[in-house]
């Protein structure tokens, strides 16, 4: 069975960095792409960038670039991000999910909710 | 960026037929092949893969659930609807980079 577990919710300070977790199980992490969405508060979907599980390779959302970094421990088959100098448009549910193919998204991580507040 | 666009919401009576719409900005396909893709999330959780590559069903997902379209214009249609399918739909293109999302449509209960 796939299972994507992300960490638990944070709380962050203004300015500040978090490193988001997404461990996976039941398939072959190498093999596959892993995205990060962030979704605020009653609003859409966004994509963040995916990476690949087997080189590390990435392609990141303009909107995005700067923000975050997407990084992978294949030994772990953990995919991590880096969201950076937080303010309070980073306040939201971030989710990881894997691609298949076609690179739609087939399972999701449960999310996890970061907050920027002082 | 391929812009999606759905409307925010529908109301629908149970045992009815509901089509909600997506329209894209450019044309999704690519050799006969639609790179969009539909989804459903309830509230508190994450979005739910419903139909993949504009028409083929998700592993466990009802048959009630079908999904249509090519080029720029595609439908998820739920028929009949049951009271677990209230919840939000967005469509999804993976033809290009960013993947983007439609902005959701709110399934509502008349």
């Amino acid at each position: 069975e796939v299972q994507l577990q992300q960490s638990g919710a944070e709380l962050v300070k203004p300015g500040a960095s978090v490193k988001l977790s997404c461990k996976t199980s039941g398939y072959t992490f190498s093999n596959y792409y892993m995205s990060w969405l962030k979704q605020m508060p009653g609003q859409n979907i966004e994509w963040i960038g995916d990476i690949y599980g087997g080189n590390g390779g990435t392609a990141y959302n303009q909107k995005f670039k700067g923000k975050a970094t997407l990084t992978v421990d294949k030994s772990s088959s953990t995919a991590y991000m880096d969201l950076s100098s937080l303010t309070s448009e980073d306040s939201a549910v971030y989710f990881c999910s894997r691609e298949d193919n076609n690179y739609y998204f087939d399972y999701w991580g449960q999310g996890v909710m970061v907050t920027v507040s002082s | 960026d391929i812009v999606l666009t759905q409307s925010p919401a529908l109301a629908v009576s149970l045992k009815q037929r509901a089509t909600i719409s997506c329209k894209t900005s450019q044309n999704v396909d690519i050799f006969g092949i639609s790179y969009m893709h539909w989804y459903q999330q309830k509230p508190g959780q994450q979005p739910k893969l419903l139909i993949y590559e504009g028409s083929n069903l998700a592993s466990g997902i009802p048959a009630r659930f079908s999904g249509s379209g090519s080029g720029t214009d595609f439908t998820l249609t739920i028929d009949p609807v049951e009271a677990d399918d209230i919840a939000t739909y967005y469509c999804q293109q993976s033809k290009d980079y960013p993947r983007t999302f439609g902005g959701g449509t709110k399934l509502e209960l008349k």
